[in-house]
């Protein structure tokens, strides 16, 4: 099983602040099959990035993702308020198909 | 524009069997992939099923044992159950549109297992 390791746990910035949340996984995955979504208080999780790199329906191009390998990366150019959320990084390329425990953004 | 809605008893006591449903409205259950994902407190998501509106299904190893996915494609549904439950079942489990990744999910359901 592939395990995911996100870090920092939390994250507080001020809105416009560069946001870094890493992804690390325990063996290679195929940028394929790397996916972040966020989930806010009350609500269910929403694919933010899909295939590494991809934005989904309706994201904001201040959300990017990059990575290959093992390392991988979520990055929010200028916070917003409403980008307080956790965060979560999954990989579908070997199963069971496994999540990371989450980045908590907070905004100051 | 598609929406998922997980409904089933929010209690359910050791040993007995959780049964879930999710209502696929908005959109047809075919064809495609459908999900079941549960998130304990404190803990982090897990994958544990999916089934093609065809039937056939993919499971966590880790629950294959006592899990069971079902599609009713008449209803515009599809279905979980988990036997044997024990507190380590207690969650908030989500249904999602999609297989392996890329989900579209429902607001999730809290399922908490004691007597």
């Amino acid at each position: 099983e592939i395990v995911l390791t996100q870090s920092p746990g939390t994250l507080s910035l001020s809105p416009g602040e560069r946001a870094t949340l890493s992804c690390r996984a325990s063996q290679s995955v195929s940028t394929s099959f790397f996916d972040w979504y966020q989930q806010k208080p009350g609500q269910a999780p929403r694919l933010l990035i899909y295939g590494t790199s991809t934005r989904a329906a309706g994201i904001p191009d201040r959300f990017s993702g990059s990575g290959s390998g093992t390392d991988f990366t979520l990055t929010i150019s200028r916070l917003e308020p409403e980008d307080s959320a956790v965060y979560y990084c999954q990989q579908y390329g070997s199963s069971p198909y496994t999540f990371g425990p989450g980045t908590k953004v907070e905004i100051k | 524009q598609v929406r998922l809605q997980e409904s089933g008893p929010g209690l359910v006591k050791p040993s007995e069997t959780l049964s879930l449903t999710c209502t696929v409205s908005g959109d047809s259950i075919s064809p495609s992939y459908w999900s079941w994902i549960r998130q304990p407190p404190g803990k982090r998501l897990e994958w544990i099923a999916y089934v093609h509106s065809s039937g056939s299904t993919s499971y966590n190893p880790s629950l294959k044992s006592r899990a069971t996915i079902s599609v009713d494609t008449s209803k515009n549904q599809f279905s979980l159950k988990l036997n044997s439950v024990t507190a380590a079942d207690t969650a908030v489990y989500y249904c999602a549109r999609g297989s392996t990744g890329r989900y579209y999910w429902g607001q999730g359901s809290l399922v908490i297992v004691s007597s």
